[in-house]
This record gives C-alpha cells, sequence and structure tokens, in this order.
C-alpha cells in the first residue's frame, strides 16, 4: 500500500514563508492533498493538485509536485500565527480512498 | 449544508461497555469513510462504504468493531467490548463520486475508556 512520510515539526516566525514537504510511494497517484488541522476539530481540505501539474499556486499557498521524486510540497507565504496547526500531506490510493501522512506540526511564533 | 455531523463529540466509557459513535453524511455524498486518529498511529481507515454498502473493511482492528450504514443519510461505528485502546479521536468523512477525491471530514468523536 501507499506510505506517506511529513517531517513531525516546523516552526517559523510570523511573516516567514513555511515549506511542508512530503514523499509518498505510490507513482499511480492522481490527486494529491492537503489538509490542515487545528485543535480540536476535524481535518479542513486546504487545496490539492492533480498528477500533471508541477504547480499550482491559491493566495498565500503554492504546491509543488515533484512526480519523478514522488516528492510535494506546501509552501505558505507570509505565514500568520492562525496558521498554527498540523498539515496532512494525502494522495490518492487507487480509486477511492487517500492515505494521510501522520502530519506536520507548524507553530508559527510572533 | 452543516457538513458531516458526528455524534457525540466526547465520550467516555468504562472498559467493556458498548460504545456507539454516530455520523450524518453530507447529502448526496455516496462514499462514507471512517478514520481513527492516534498520536502513534496516525490517522487510520477503518472502513468504507460507496452507496450504503461496505467496500473495505480490512483496517477494522478487531471483531469487536463493527461499522454499519443503513441509510445514505446516517452510519455507526461501535465498539463491543471497548477497551483502553480503544481510545482516539473517530473521525467520519463524505465525498461524491465524481469529485476530485476529497473528502470532507466531521469534527470527529473523542473517545475515552478507562
Amino acid at each position: 500500500g501507499e506510505d506517506v512520510e511529513q517531517s513531525l515539526f516546523l516552526s517559523v516566525r510570523e511573516g516567514d514563508s513555511s515549506v511542508i514537504n512530503c514523499t509518498y510511494t505510490d507513482s499511480s497517484s492522481t490527486y494529491l492533498y492537503w489538509y490542515k488541522q487545528e485543535p480540536g476539530a476535524g481535518l479542513q481540505l486546504l487545496t490539492y493538485i492533480f498528477s500533471n501539474m508541477d504547480m499550482k499556486q491559491d493566495q498565500r499557498l503554492t504546491v509543488l509536485l515533484n512526480k519523478k521524486d514522488k516528492h510535494l510540497s506546501l509552501r505558505i507565504a507570509d505565514t500568520q500565527t492562525g496558521d498554527s496547526a498540523i498539515y496532512f500531506c494525502a494522495p490518492n490510493s487507487g480509486y477511492s480512498t487517500l492515505t494521510f501522512g501522520k502530519g506536520t506540526m507548524l507553530l508559527v511564533s510572533p | 449544508d452543516a457538513g458531516v455531523i458526528q455524534s457525540p463529540r466526547h465520550e467516555v466509557t468504562e472498559m467493556g461497555q458498548e460504545v456507539t459513535l454516530r455520523c450524518k453524511p453530507i447529502s448526496g455524498h455516496d462514499y462514507l469513510f471512517w478514520y481513527r486518529q492516534t498520536m502513534m498511529r496516525g490517522l487510520e481507515l477503518l472502513i468504507y462504504f460507496n452507496n450504503n454498502v461496505p467496500i473495505d473493511d480490512s483496517g477494522m482492528p478487531e471483531d469487536r468493531f463493527s461499522a454499519k450504514m443503513p441509510n445514505a443519510s446516517f452510519s455507526t461505528l461501535k465498539i463491543q467490548p471497548s477497551e483502553p485502546r480503544d481510545s482516539a479521536v473517530y473521525f467520519c468523512a463524505s465525498r461524491e463520486t465524481g469529485a476530485t477525491y476529497g473528502y470532507t471530514f466531521g469534527s470527529g468523536t473523542r473517545l475515552t475508556v478507562v
């Protein structure tokens, strides 16, 4: 099955850019998602990218996909304290399901 | 739309008791997923349904766990008997066929078995 790896923790200062990285193993993944989880809440879909794209920009968010290396990254520009949360990478596995990484906890300090 | 609705939000129960978690998916979504989240194992897919039919229950940890979806607007996850190691946050999610695979998650049920 699919394996998804993320670094567990990232700390940045307010106003800096944050880059959260993810590697996955299933080269047939066609949709790759980023979810955000705030304390005590469910997972909220942030953005996604199709596997035929290299990059997708959505306001402060930029997703980069290196399909050859099976590497996905999420860049958050001008990071704010409200961006502090856990971020999950989730490529699709087969037709119906997503496989989630363990999540990267982003801590933004003022 | 009210989103995916789970109940209860918190459940504390004694070891050996039966626990039932409930989920109402988004209207029109024909896939429903149950996940369990723990610090050690992250998010694990337990079971998912398509058009109320269980498709893959290979993630259900033991026979103590069972899930049903009697109609398109309701699903339950039951643990009987419960054990302390079942303590986790249980999430329900739904999605629509033809959508870009993305799920909508409920707020979760935090289960504590003492």
